[in-house]
This record gives structure tokens, sequence and C-alpha cells, in this order.
């Protein structure tokens, strides 16, 4: 599987936009980026996904870097409850194995 | 209504002993997952079931067998309790094919003691 880099934590304000990166230098034509986070005490919980285009959703947008080496997550209005470790994942589809890595804790202050 | 749920929640028992933990979902998902998280938060799949079948078994031990009644439940059994084993296990499920997202149980904390 296709390895990603993130950096090990990261710290926001409340209601400050929020940039996650994602290096991933070894991706295949393929492999689709996906985003799943986990807040304490809980199971992960899916954030988006994308190929090549931009995508943006109700909880969050992605943003891929042209040669796809490099992803960024963008919470655009932080809250406490994104508190979370994030979690960047290489796949063909989500329908088969997700392989976690260290992910980013982001801590959200008040 | 719990998408994915899990029981026990937590399960504490002695070396030895061998326990079961069930999951359930109600997303009319075909595809049912068993993931582990150890206390360094690393979290690693273990098994996947489609349509009550297994199609990925990572390297796990023998004494961990899992188990799908039906499409909308994977049971984990281990046998033989070790303190390696001690995690937080969570089930997941998804639709088969295509780009769906996975949806998690809330997990379930084993201590071995």
């Amino acid at each position: 599987d296709a390895k990603t880099t993130q950096p090990n934590s990261m710290e926001s304000n409340e209601e400050e936009p929020v940039h996650l990166p994602c290096n991933h230098s070894t991706i295949s034509g393929t492999d689709y980026i996906h985003w799943y986070r986990q807040l304490p005490s809980q199971g992960p919980e899916y954030v988006i996904h994308g190929l090549t285009s931009n995508v943006n959703n109700r909880m969050a947008s992605l943003a891929i870097a042209e040669d796809r080496k490099s992803s960024t997550l963008i919470l655009h209005r932080a809250t406490l409850r994104d508190a979370a470790v994030y979690y960047c994942i290489l796949d063909v589809t989500s329908g088969s194995r997700l392989t976690f890595g260290e992910g980013t804790q982001l801590t959200v202050n008040p | 209504d719990t998408a994915v749920s899990q029981t026990p929640k937590y399960l504490v028992t002695q070396m030895g002993n061998d326990k079961s933990i069930k999951c359930e979902q109600n997303l009319g998902h075909d595809t049912m997952y068993w993931y582990k998280q150890d206390s360094k938060k690393f979290l690693k799949i273990m098994f996947s079931y489609n349509n009550k079948e297994l199609i990925i078994n990572e390297t796990v031990p023998n004494r961990f067998s899992p188990k799908s009644p039906d499409k909308a439940h994977l049971n984990l059994h281990i046998n033989s309790l070790e303190l390696g084993d001690s995690a937080v296990y969570f089930c997941a499920s998804t639709l088969a094919g295509g780009l769906n997202e996975q949806f998690f149980g809330p997990g379930t904390r084993l201590t071995v003691l």
C-alpha cells in the first residue's frame, strides 16, 4: 500500500480554519485519497474522499495537489467537537481495506 | 437507531479464557470488518467478510475466529486469551464495490488480566 505522511499534531483556535496536510508521494493513478477522523473514545468516522479534483461536503473540503503527491483537508471553521485524530488513507476503494497510519492529533482551543 | 453496534462495550477477563464480541449493522451493508486498536492507538484491519464469506484475513493468530451468521452480523470469538490481546476492537461495515465509506461501531475495550 502507498504510504502517507502526516504531522503528529496540530493546534487550532475555535472558529478558525484548519488545514491538515498529507503527503503521499508514492500514490498510484488508481489510489483514492480518503480522510477519516476518530473522536476520543469513539470509532473512526468518514470525512471525505477524492481522486483528482477538489471535493467539498458538509463536513470539510479536500484540496488535492495537481501532481496528487499531497492533499489538504480543510475544516472551514473549527469547533471544539472537531478535536480528533485525522487519518489520511490511500486506497483503490474503501470497500476493501483501510490502512490507518498514525494520523494527526488536532487540538482545538476555545 | 445505532447503525453499527457492538456488545459488550467493555470486557475484562483472565488470561486463558474464551470470549466473544458481537457486532450488528442495520445499514443493509454486505461487507463487514474487524479492526484492532492497540495501546499505541494503531488501528489495524483483522478480518473482512462479504456476504458471509471471508475475504480478508490479515496475519491474525488462529485463536481469533470470526463468524458471520448473516450479512448483518459479524462476531469475533477469541480463544485462550493472552495479555497482548488487550485492545479496543472495532467493527465496521460498508457496501461492497465502489467508493463507499466504512461505518464503524463504538468499539469494545478488551482487558486481559
